[in-house]
């Protein structure tokens, strides 16, 4: 099945406390994406890839990093995280990152205490 | 830059028929995605216009004005599990990555 997949589906955490979210997709796109959702903002971009290797800041790049060593996976990566990254975390992929729809992973839903 | 509006809440009854509307202000609108959202799950593909004109899909339907910068989501025969944020999103520009979200609309369907 076609599908984006991300993990883990809730944490909790602390403050500086490392962490990795990851996000595989088995649809050999090329583009990939990180979003957080935040009540009354909408979905604002933090980093996207458009392929191996190139990655990019979106909107709401700092406190993330991100990396894109092979193309199915897109790990999202808080090396000192703060309560301010509560929030809901969706990766998302589509073929080429031009004019297409994006699948989107479940979320991941995070938590720093 | 892009600034995409939307109703924060609607309700609608069970049965009847809702329309959701969108509207934004960009240079270069290069296409109009609506999402589908239930809470605390992905977005999900609903539909997508690039041309002026209405684009029907079962209960769904999307309508486009690019000279008003003005689109709609109509949901027709209205079910409980339609109860969800929909999600505006524009693309501008010819380039990769330029895809803007709106806040979204949440809405309820009562019986």
């Amino acid at each position: 099945e076609a599908q984006v997949t991300q993990n883990p589906r809730y944490l909790i955490t602390v403050t500086g406390k490392k962490l990795t979210v990851t996000c595989s997709q088995n649809m050999n796109h090329e583009y990939m994406s990180w979003y957080r959702q935040d009540p009354g903002l909408g979905l604002r971009q933090i980093y996207y890839s458009m392929n191996v290797e190139v990655t990019d800041k979106g909107d709401v790049p700092e406190g993330y990093k991100v990396s894109r060593k092979e193309k199915r996976n897109f790990p999202l990566i808080l090396e000192s995280p703060s309560p301010n990254q509560t929030s809901l975390y969706f990766c998302a992929s589509s073929p080429t990152g031009f004019n297409e729809k994006l699948f989107f992973g479940s979320g991941t839903q995070l938590s720093v205490l | 830059g892009q600034n995409i509006d939307q109703p924060t809440e609607m309700t609608a009854t069970e049965g009847a028929i809702v329309q959701i509307n969108c509207t934004y202000q960009t240079s270069g609108f290069n296409g109009l995605f609506w999402y589908q959202q239930h809470a605390g799950e992905a977005p999900t593909f609903l539909s997508y216009n690039v041309l002026d004109g209405l684009e029907e899909k079962g209960r769904f339907s999307s309508f486009l004005s690019r000279s008003k910068g003005y689109s709609y989501l109509l949901l027709k025969e209205l079910q409980m599990k339609d109860s969800a944020s929909y999600l505006c999103a524009v693309r501008e520009g010819q380039g990769a990555n330029n895809l803007f979200f709106g806040t979204g609309t949440r809405l309820t369907v009562i019986p």
